[in-house]
């Protein structure tokens, strides 16, 4: 059974602290590693997809670095802000020809003004 | 382009009767993928539709079935409902099959069962 991991389970800020959370996933068989950003009453939204060892993706104040070989991601959120408030999930892709998503259960982060 | 859209929103059903749940795919995008979020879990796989066969299944009962049309819109039927089955159910488009591109998500049907 592969199984994704998710910490920490949620996370309470104050607005323009920095913060990361961690995913661990299945060190073979690896094919991406997703992020994903789902804020309450929306779609889960796309952040990274990232498929190489030692990848490093930036969007604003957002990064994740990704290490295949341990099977671990980080996220990082700089400068956090209110509207940084979601649920934060990673999701492993394996090999194959279905795009069959293994999620992890999310870490929740809010920011405080 | 449009997004992913679902339909209904809100749905509750009697232990026992069927359900179909429906996804509007985003443009271009011919495979859908179905994920089942219980309550405190994680998103888990249900099945994933490619030019409408079914192209992978995830550890669900043959009482979850689907279907995919030629407009790459698709259906989520459930039969029997049980009270387990009460989740939000969430559709997910990609525009190449086996990829590693990034999924499109709806915002869900949430199903209560009672």
């Amino acid at each position: 059974i592969l199984n994704v991991e998710q910490s920490p389970q949620s996370l309470h800020v104050q607005e323009g602290d920095s913060t990361n959370f961690t995913c661990s996933f299945p060190s073979s068989n690896f094919y991406a590693l997703h992020w994903y950003r789902w804020e309450t009453a929306k779609s889960p939204e796309a952040l990274f997809v990232m498929t190489l060892n030692g990848d490093e993706k930036k969007k604003g104040r957002i990064s994740a670095t990704l290490n295949t070989k341990e099977g671990y991601s980080y996220l990082y959120i700089k400068g956090s802000q209110p509207e940084d408030s979601a649920t934060y999930l990673c999701a492993f892709m394996g090999g194959g020809n279905t795009d069959k998503l293994i999620f992890g259960t999310g870490t929740r982060l809010q920011v405080f003004p | 382009e449009t997004g992913v859209t679902q339909s209904p929103t809100h749905l509750i059903k009697t232990r026992g009767q069927q359900v179909t749940l429906r996804c509007s795919s985003q443009s271009g995008h011919n495979t859908v993928s179905w994920y089942q979020q219980a309550l405190g879990q994680g998103p888990q796989f249900i099945f994933q539709y490619y030019r409408e066969e079914e192209n992978g299944r995830g550890n669900f009962p043959p009482r979850f079935s689907g279907l995919q049309f030629p407009n790459y819109s698709s259906e989520l039927n459930v039969n029997a409902l049980e009270l387990d089955d009460s989740a939000l159910y969430l559709c997910a488009s990609s525009p190449v099959v086996g990829s590693r591109y990034e999924q499109y998500f709806g915002p869900g049907t949430r199903l209560t069962v009672t």
